[in-house]
């Protein structure tokens, strides 16, 4: 059984660019989640994706945005960085329909925005 | 809103000793009730989850966690701590499908 994975690991970027996060689900999993996670906070959640399609959202603004494709992957996408969008972006899968509370989380992509 | 609060930001343990990690949340219902564990740098990791029935449930790694309706509380213990379990745990609720509500977390130390 393959997990979470998440790419890339590390990443630097200057205010006012954009960036795009990737995540592919644990197999079997239909769902993907991200959260956002501060220094010295628990994870913010983003939104969540089942079918392709917004599942529910969190309280962060348009430029937050994300995609699922077929195969279940999905990517975050961020535009017009913050410096305050520094923070480790997590990506959960889950089963919908079926225990779809619990989320499976994969190990994170840090973002640094100067 | 639902919340969840964990009073303890840091919390030092001995090698050997019990512990018991405290977590309370708000929330009209019983909601689904997750612990998870971070190590530093990393993702997180489930460590035991409360739906309902037994309100004792048994974890991951030698670790169990009590719901108790009463005092909106979900405390995870461990009778005997181990350098390896230092990391930050995380409470976690679930008030709806979609989505899981975090605490702020609790720094565990483990000396020796």
């Amino acid at each position: 059984e393959t997990g979470v994975t998440q790419s890339p690991t590390h990443l630097i970027k200057t205010r006012g660019q954009q960036v795009t996060l990737r995540c592919s689900s644990q197999s079997g999993h239909n769902t993907v989640s991200w959260y956002q996670q501060a220094l010295g906070q628990g994870p913010q959640f983003i939104f969540q994706y089942y079918r392709e399609e917004e599942n529910g959202r969190g309280n962060f603004p348009p430029r937050f945005s994300g995609l699922q494709f077929p195969n279940y992957s999905s990517e975050l996408n961020v535009n017009a960085l913050e410096l305050d969008d520094s923070a480790l972006y997590l990506c959960a899968s889950s089963l919908f329909g079926l225990d779809q509370e619990t989320q499976y989380f994969g190990p994170g992509t840090r973002l640094l925005v100067l | 809103a639902q919340s969840v609060t964990q009073p303890d930001i840091h919390i030092t343990v001995s090698e050997g000793a019990s512990l018991e990690l405290r977590c309370n949340y708000s929330y009209g219902a019983t909601p689904y009730l997750f612990w998870y564990v971070q190590s530093p740098g990393q993702g997180l990791q489930l460590l035991l989850k409360y739906f309902s029935g037994d309100t004792l449930v048994q974890g991951i790694k030698g670790f169990e966690a009590e719901f108790k309706r009463s005092q909106s509380s979900f405390n995870l213990r461990k009778p005997s701590v181990h350098w390896s379990d230092a990391a930050e745990y995380f409470c976690a609720v679930a008030p709806y499908g979609n989505k899981l509500v975090f605490g702020a977390g609790t720094i565990l130390r483990v000396k020796s």
